[in-house]
């Protein structure tokens, strides 16, 4: 069964730096979203992504933010200038467009990112 | 925007019993969907169920969209079963609004 995969699982960065997560959402989805835990919190919503563009994003995604598609099959968060807070469990989602039959969103395995 | 509240926060079972976890939605939604998150953080898809009911196994869910509600059951409980259960709802195709979460603990 086709599954969306992250890379890394884990990574550890020095507050101030630049991290990229990474994601290749299921191939013939098209809608793409990233979400964040914090530990011990509920999931929340960053941003969504379609047709190259940003769709719709929350009060947490502000201009240290930003997300792309840089080929066919990777969609990628960025985190510029890192802080201790950013510190939680990135997960990145895909989901088919509407075509009638579903809206589910399938999630991959998370990155989890400690800023130190 | 739609807000979901998931109760109990916090259960504890003994192995082999069955529990009813609830969540509840503001407003009329397109996708619900209930998610285990496992020891390693990792979200696991249980269901996709904006209306109707479904089962897998042991689990089965019910959403009455009509009354703005959902139901995960575990029926016959296993320690496996332990973790995170997030029920997250959405309105035609946007950003899935997650409730804070049962914690069970089942026991052996």
């Amino acid at each position: 069964e086709p599954e969306v995969t992250q890379t890394p699982s884990h990574q550890v960065t020095q507050m101030g730096q630049e991290v990229i997560l990474r994601c290749v959402p299921i191939s013939n989805h098209l809608y793409f979203y990233w979400y964040r835990q914090i530990l011990g919190q509920k999931v929340e919503f960053l941003v969504s992504f379609y047709n190259n563009e940003i769709s719709e994003k929350s009060e947490i995604f502000d201009d240290q933010f930003s997300v792309e598609r840089p080929d066919g099959s990777n969609f990628t968060l960025k985190i510029r200038s890192t802080k201790l807070e950013d510190s939680a469990m990135y997960f990145c989602a895909s989901r088919l467009p509407r075509d009638g039959k579903t809206y589910e969103q399938y999630f991959g395995p998370g990155t989890r990112l400690t800023v130190t | 925007g739609i807000q979901v509240e998931q109760s109990p926060p916090d259960l504890i079972l003994q192995e082999g019993a069955n529990s009813t976890l609830r969540c509840n939605f503001s407003d009329s939604v397109n996708n619900l969907q209930w998610f285990h998150q496992n020891p390693w953080g990792q979200l696991i898809n249980l269901f996709y169920i904006p209306s109707g009911t479904k089962q897998n196994g042991r689990l089965s869910a019910t959403t009455v969209a009509t009354e703005r509600y959902s139901l995960l059951y575990i029926s016959s409980s296993q320690t496996t079963d332990s973790g995170v259960y997030f029920c997250a709802a959405s309105q035609a195709g946007t950003a899935l609004i997650f409730g804070k979460g049962t914690t069970l603990s089942v026991s052996s």
